[in-house]
């Protein structure tokens, strides 16, 4: 299995406070990815990044915030949790993006309850 | 935003071979269809990917025709264990990454 964690794998928090889910990665791909997962909706992108401090919005991007300062590690930011945000969140890597092959490596997924 | 349809659920019984079929009329010249599994409580895994024609590996096989507007993940013999969600995911140009709603998979002892 390709070298990705997340944390934490749970956590419970209150509306209106702050949540860092940390991705972590031991495969040096380029590119890192930030899903949700809730019922009927499948998974959808939140955000990605294509680099080093190089990040871009995903389909569902409002309320959330991201941050790559080292190739290894994506940071999904809640700056003010909400309870629509309760959902799973799985991070992802791949070598490689767009009409190229892409075959993305996901990680175990981090389950949020905003209360 | 680029979409894909595949049939919500599909049941099957151990020993048959499982069709799933995903609808993507406006691909692009250059893109590629690629198909995930997902159990409960896991993330997404990577099964198999292809262009056109035909592809195989040890999982499955997948059937892309000429026009490439349609794609078919063929499961041989399943058992059990392939109970699952299966998600068809095809690359439209520079747009982002979309994973549809799936397809779930219930095999029946």
């Amino acid at each position: 299995d390709a070298g990705i964690t997340q944390s934490p794998r749970h956590k419970v928090t209150e509306t209106g406070t702050p949540v860092t889910l940390r991705c972590h990665q031991t495969e040096n791909h380029r590119y890192m990815y930030w899903y949700r997962q809730d019922p009927g909706h499948g998974l959808r992108l939140i955000h990605y990044s294509y680099g080093v401090k190089d990040t871009d919005k995903g389909e569902v991007s409002d309320g959330y915030s991201v941050s790559r300062s080292k190739t290894e590690d994506f940071l999904l930011t809640l700056e003010s949790a909400t309870s629509s945000q309760t959902s799973v969140y799985f991070c992802a890597i791949s070598e490689s993006w767009g009409a190229a092959r892409n075959e993305q490596f996901f990680g175990p997924g981090t389950r949020l309850t905003v209360l | 935003l680029a979409k894909t349809t595949q049939p919500i659920s599909m049941d099957s019984y151990e020993g048959q071979e499982v069709n799933i079929t995903c609808s993507h009329n406006n691909i692009a010249t250059n893109d590629y269809i690629t198909w995930y599994q997902q159990f409960p409580s896991q993330g997404p895994r990577f099964i198999i990917q292809g262009y056109k024609t035909k592809v195989t590996n040890e999982v499955a096989s997948l059937f892309i025709p000429a026009d490439r507007k349609s794609s078919t993940l063929s499961l041989p013999r399943v058992s059990l264990s392939d109970t699952a969600v299966y998600y068809c995911l095809v690359i439209f140009g520079n747009e982002k990454l979309t994973f549809g709603t799936g397809t779930r998979l219930t095999i029946i002892p």
